[in-house]
């Protein structure tokens, strides 16, 4: 079946950078768009920006355009978030999440399982 | 860009149907799809496409969309349906995904 695996936990001081992986399996890694969300503690959801696997093409969130880069790595079935310049407001679960690609944008079909990112001194 | 708002809480007895609203501009265009969070666990998908089921999730749940307003009902409420429930859309015009607000779904 499809699972999305994490990287661990991280702790990291403001100013930072921060880089997430998320290794695909049980699906043909360039047959989904890989997304990122996030959740800050307590808060709702967050949509940061997908990456297609194939065309390695991202797309980001205005809020986060000059901050975040998303990347993969095809030969090992594995994508990645790097965001930089952290501060604390940055400290919240981190998602990976698998769209399969649709002509109305596709919906969030499969999810890791969450990397916890807190940004602290 | 694009907003869209759902009430912070439902409640409902066990047994009992309730329902989530998702409101947002035009809504009813888009197809909108909802999830299920529950504490320390990733979402989960409930409903795609305004009101299809993934294999899995129970008749119980279901979604509705027109105008302005998309819904998700679910039926004969239990207390293993209490969550967080999350609805989204894809933004074609700026090619951006957007959540709602949340809902936190409370069974008495």
């Amino acid at each position: 079946q499809v699972q999305l695996v994490q990287s661990g936990a991280e702790v990291k001081k403001p100013g930072a950078s921060v880089k997430v992986s998320c290794k695909a399996s049980g699906y043909i890694f360039t047959g989904h768009y890989m997304h990122w969300v996030r959740q800050a503690p307590g808060q709702g959801l967050e949509w940061m920006g997908w990456i297609n696997p194939h065309s390695d093409a991202p797309t980001y969130a205005q809020k986060f355009h000059d901050r975040v880069t998303m990347t993969r790595d095809t030969s090992i079935s594995t994508a990645f978030m790097e965001l930089s310049r952290l501060r604390s407001d940055d400290t919240a679960i981190y998602y990976c999440a698998g769209v399969v690609p649709a002509l109305n944008g596709g919906y969030f079909q499969h999810w890791g399982q969450g990397t916890l990112v807190t940004v602290s001194s | 860009s694009y907003v869209l708002t759902q009430p912070p809480s439902v409640s409902g007895a066990p047994g009992q149907t309730a329902r989530i609203t998702c409101g947002g501009s035009n809504i009813g265009i888009k197809s909108v799809h909802w999830y299920q969070q529950k504490p320390g666990q990733a979402p989960v998908l409930v409903v795609y496409d305004n009101s299809d089921r993934p294999s899995g999730i129970p008749e119980r749940f279901s979604g509705s969309n027109s105008g302005n307003t998309a819904t998700l009902t679910i039926s004969r409420v239990e207390a293993g349906d209490e969550a967080d429930y999350y609805c989204q859309v894809w933004d074609s015009s700026s090619d951006l995904y957007v959540f709602g607000t949340g809902t936190k779904v409370t069974v008495l």
